[in-house]
């Protein structure tokens, strides 16, 4: 357990409308990553953060914005979601050559 | 750019039999690290073992190891004396040069264990 929450856990919002999914860690890791999981598939790289205000583009960062003005916090938004965005997103840190997931948020546009 | 390849997107198991699932790799990076995860229908990720390129050794954690074939870039994982808790979704992923956290993934095996 690496001390990760994520929240909401769930959330079904319409397509249009801006959403932020809070990432929370209290082990004061400095590297935070989001990806997220589309049905049947891996896991993709949204964004990534290398500690307080210091981010970077993931592979499939269009759509997505990130902030990070805590070390214990890392925020994902949405924009203005799609249905394209409908996924399960996962925030993630790093220690030494293994990294440690949140238990994921359920995310449903429509 | 890395890949990360796994050819069988479902496999079944009996209980207590050994069971391997395959992972192939690209990349043009002489220092990597190949990773396996277990995600059940709970949906968290649960981090199984870790493979650096230049170790020497399979990695082995309790009933799971990892066949490191570097020439045919290759890491499968082979899980002994099957339990019906490893009935779950396995992915095999790669890290990017020294960031674990910037890795490739591939689309996952779902591994059923029969009783």
């Amino acid at each position: 357990d690496a001390g990760i929450t994520q929240s909401p856990r769930h959330k079904v919002t319409e397509t249009g409308t801006p959403v932020t999914l809070r990432c929370h860690q209290t082990e004061n890791h400095r590297y935070m990553y989001w990806y997220r999981q589309d049905p049947g598939h891996g896991l993709r790289l949204i964004h990534y953060s290398y500690g307080v205000k210091d981010t970077d583009k993931g592979e499939v960062s269009d759509g997505y914005s990130v902030s990070r003005s805590k070390t214990e916090d890392f925020l994902l938004t949405l924009e203005s979601a799609t249905s394209s965005q409908t996924s399960v997103y996962f925030c993630a840190i790093s220690e030494g050559d293994t990294i440690y997931f949140g238990e994921g948020s359920w995310l449903t546009v429509v | 750019a890395q890949k990360i390849t796994q050819t069988q997107p479902g496999m079944f198991v009996q209980e207590k039999e050994a069971v391997t699932l395959d992972c192939t790799y690209d990349t043009s990076d002489q220092s990597y690290g190949l990773f396996w995860y277990k995600q059940p229908s709970s949906g968290e990720m649960i981090f199984l073992i870790y493979q650096g390129s230049y170790d020497e050794q399979n990695a082995t954690e309790g009933r799971y190891s990892l066949n490191f074939q570097k020439a045919r870039k290759s890491a499968n994982l082979v899980i002994s004396a099957s339990q019906l808790g490893d009935s779950a979704m396995y992915f095999c992923a790669m890290r990017e040069g020294r960031d674990a956290g910037k890795s490739t993934f591939g689309d996952g095996t779902t591994l059923t264990v029969k009783p």
